[in-house]
């Protein structure tokens, strides 16, 4: 097993251009997270799947768009970037939610300048 | 929001035990504890969960009184490489709860030294 894959592992975007994050789980979990983490700080929830065609915002939708046509794949997609989205993009899944541990992706780093 | 306040930082040495205890005075009664650990430049790491009293696996104990309104991750005679931020979440199981409790805060970073 993989697990959860992200790519790319860097990017460098300028501003107002956009771009898709990859996530894919081999784990057949049902539910998939896309969180990012600002320097020093803890993670904070974009956006979340509980299973195949449902997806449901999280503490800091707003930028971003996710959708989940597979349980495998569940991609994000900034548009029009901004500086504010700096950050590292982690990518988890879980079998259920909450009691269920989280397996986390290696994670995406990107820049916008 | 995330639901849980735990220390900014601890430091202790290697060989000893160390205890971070999380505070969750508004804990619902379906919320489950969960400790993650993550190193620099990478993804956080399920350490253990638990919902009351005690539970222990190979790594960590975690200790939860009877009000559940606080926890604490004990990791027993502790070593350099558990030098790392260490996050306490409460989140509802099974199918509801929504994103609630699934904001990470600052978490605890640990630093063991020699």
């Amino acid at each position: 097993n993989a697990g959860v894959t992200q790519t790319p592992k860097f990017r460098i975007l300028k501003i107002g251009q956009s771009m898709t994050l990859q996530c894919t789980q081999d784990m057949n979990h049902n539910y998939m997270y896309w969180y990012r983490q600002d320097p020093g700080m803890g993670l904070k929830l974009i956006y979340y799947s509980v299973g195949a065609g449902i997806t449901d915002k999280g503490e800091v939708p707003n930028g971003y768009n996710v959708s989940r046509s597979t349980t495998e794949d569940f991609p994000l997609r900034l548009e029009l970037a901004a500086p504010s989205q700096t950050s590292v993009y982690f990518c988890a899944s879980s079998e259920n939610r909450g009691s269920y541990e989280q397996y986390f992706g290696p994670g995406t780093r990107l820049t916008v300048t | 929001l995330a639901k849980t306040t735990q220390p900014i930082s601890m430091d202790s040495y290697e060989g000893q035990e160390v205890n971070i205890t999380c505070s969750h005075n508004n804990i619902a009664t379906n919320d489950y504890i969960t400790w993650y650990q993550q190193f620099p430049s990478q993804g956080p790491r399920f350490i253990i969960q638990g919902y009351k009293t005690k539970v222990t696996n190979e790594v960590a104990s975690l200790f939860i009184p009877a009000d559940r309104k606080s926890s604490t991750l004990s990791l027993p005679r502790v070593s350099l490489s558990d030098t790392a931020v260490y996050y306490c979440l409460a989140a509802t199981g099974g199918t509801g709860g929504g994103a609630d409790g699934l904001t990470f805060g600052k978490g605890t970073h640990l630093i063991i030294q020699p």
